[in-house]
Order: C-alpha cells, then sequence, then structure tokens
C-alpha cells in the first residue's frame, strides 16, 4: 500500500497567517494527490485535486503543488472557518489511502 | 442537486453484521462509482472499497477481505454497505463518497453526512 505522511501533525495559526502542509507519499504517484478539509462533526470536504486543481466553490487562499512524492497544501490568510484538520489522499494505486492529518488550530 | 442521504445511526453487539444504506439522487447513477470511507473516534479517514454502480463489481482494502459487502440497487440508486463479524474497533462514522473523474484525475467529491456505528456489548 501507498503510504503518505502529513506533516505537521498539527500547528497553531492566527487568522490572516499563511500555514503550509506537506504530504510525502512512499513512492510516486504522480499528481493523483488529493487534499480534503474535515471538521468536527461534518463530512470531509474536497479542496484540490489532481495535486493543485480547485475544486469548484474553494476559495482560492486554497492552493496544492508537488509531484512525484511530494505535495504541498498552502492556506494564505487563514479565516476563522479554516481551524480544522486536512487530509491528504491518494488515488494512483488501490487501496486509495490517506495521510494521518494535520490539525490546524488557533493559537 | 447531487445528494447522498445515509441510513441512520446504528448500535451492534460484537459479532453481528450492520448494513448502512446510501441513496444518490440528482445525478445519473451508473455514470458515478461509489467508495465508503470511515473515521473512528478521533482517528484518521481510512479507506474501505469501492463499488461499480453498473455491473456491481467491487474492491475492497486487504484488511476488510472477508468481512465486507458492497452491494448496490439501480432500481432505488441506492448503494448498500454491510460490515460482518464486527468488533469494537470497527466503533466510527461511515462515509459513503462520489467519486469524479477530470483530465484523468479521481476524487471524493460528494460525501453522505456518515452514519455512526457503535459496537459494543
Amino acid at each position: 500500500d501507498i503510504q503518505l505522511t502529513q506533516s505537521p501533525s498539527s500547528l497553531s495559526a492566527s487568522v490572516g497567517d499563511t500555514v503550509t502542509i506537506t504530504c510525502r507519499a512512499s513512492q510516486s504517484i504522480s499528481n493523483d494527490l488529493n487534499w480534503y478539509q474535515n471538521r468536527p462533526g461534518k463530512a470531509p470536504k474536497l479542496l484540490i485535486y489532481g495535486a493543485s486543481t480547485l475544486h469548484t466553490g474553494v476559495p482560492p487562499r486554497f492552493s496544492g503543488g508537488g509531484s512525484g512524492s511530494q505535495f504541498t497544501l498552502t492556506i494564505s490568510s487563514l479565516q476563522p472557518e479554516d481551524f480544522a484538520t486536512y487530509y491528504c489522499q491518494q488515488s494512483d494505486y488501490t487501496p486509495w489511502t490517506f495521510g494521518q492529518g494535520t490539525k490546524v488550530e488557533v493559537k | 442537486q447531487v445528494q447522498l442521504v445515509q441510513s441512520g445511526a446504528e448500535v451492534k453487539k460484537p459479532g453481528a453484521s450492520v448494513n448502512v444504506s446510501c441513496k444518490a439522487s440528482g445525478y445519473t447513477f451508473t455514470n458515478y462509482y461509489m467508495h465508503w470511507v470511515r473515521q473512528a473516534p478521533g482517528q484518521g479517514l481510512e479507506w474501505m472499497g469501492i463499488i461499480n454502480p453498473s455491473g456491481g463489481s467491487t474492491t475492497f482494502a486487504p484488511k476488510f477481505q472477508g468481512r465486507l459487502s458492497m452491494t448496490r440497487d439501480r432500481s432505488t440508486t441506492t448503494f448498500y454497505m454491510e460490515v460482518s463479524s464486527l468488533r469494537s474497533e470497527d466503533t466510527a462514522v461511515y462515509y459513503c463518497a462520489r467519486v469524479s473523474r477530470i483530465a484523468g484525475y479521481y476524487y471524493m467529491d460528494v460525501w453522505g453526512k456518515g452514519t455512526p456505528v457503535t459496537v459494543s456489548s
């Protein structure tokens, strides 16, 4: 199975900050990498697919980059509703796998 | 609008089975594969498997082989996921998630609200 390792596991930030989350794959997965936001008690929400394409309706302060085995999710100018847990997920190989998550908390 | 409506919360005893449903609406049922994902309390997301709504073929994560079943009913546009031989570690929220494809990329773009399943004696 493809292992996805996210770093950091958690981070503290303030409204207006820019944060970056990294996702490393155990082998190359081309650009088959998606990012999801997960708020407590809510279903995950797709943010980015294909490593860098913003899903419909997602604010442009979210951006994704990378290819092969290293990827990033950047949130510019954090808003109150952005404090949540973020997961990367690969769709290049079955079984699909998720990273362990990165919790973005209020500083 | 596109919607996935899941069945309600379940409480089961160890060794029992649970069946969770996911009714799809607002799109052509046979055009989109459906995945199932679960999240144990305080834990991350775990991919369980996928079903082809046209032919009904399935692929499961290795850890669920032998205990997991996925079916669909085209007449009612409903998907079903059954986990058998339940144990306490199966306590989780179970989600159905539709898979879309653009330019060769696959992603889960529409999710159900989740079905909490508690396994307790």
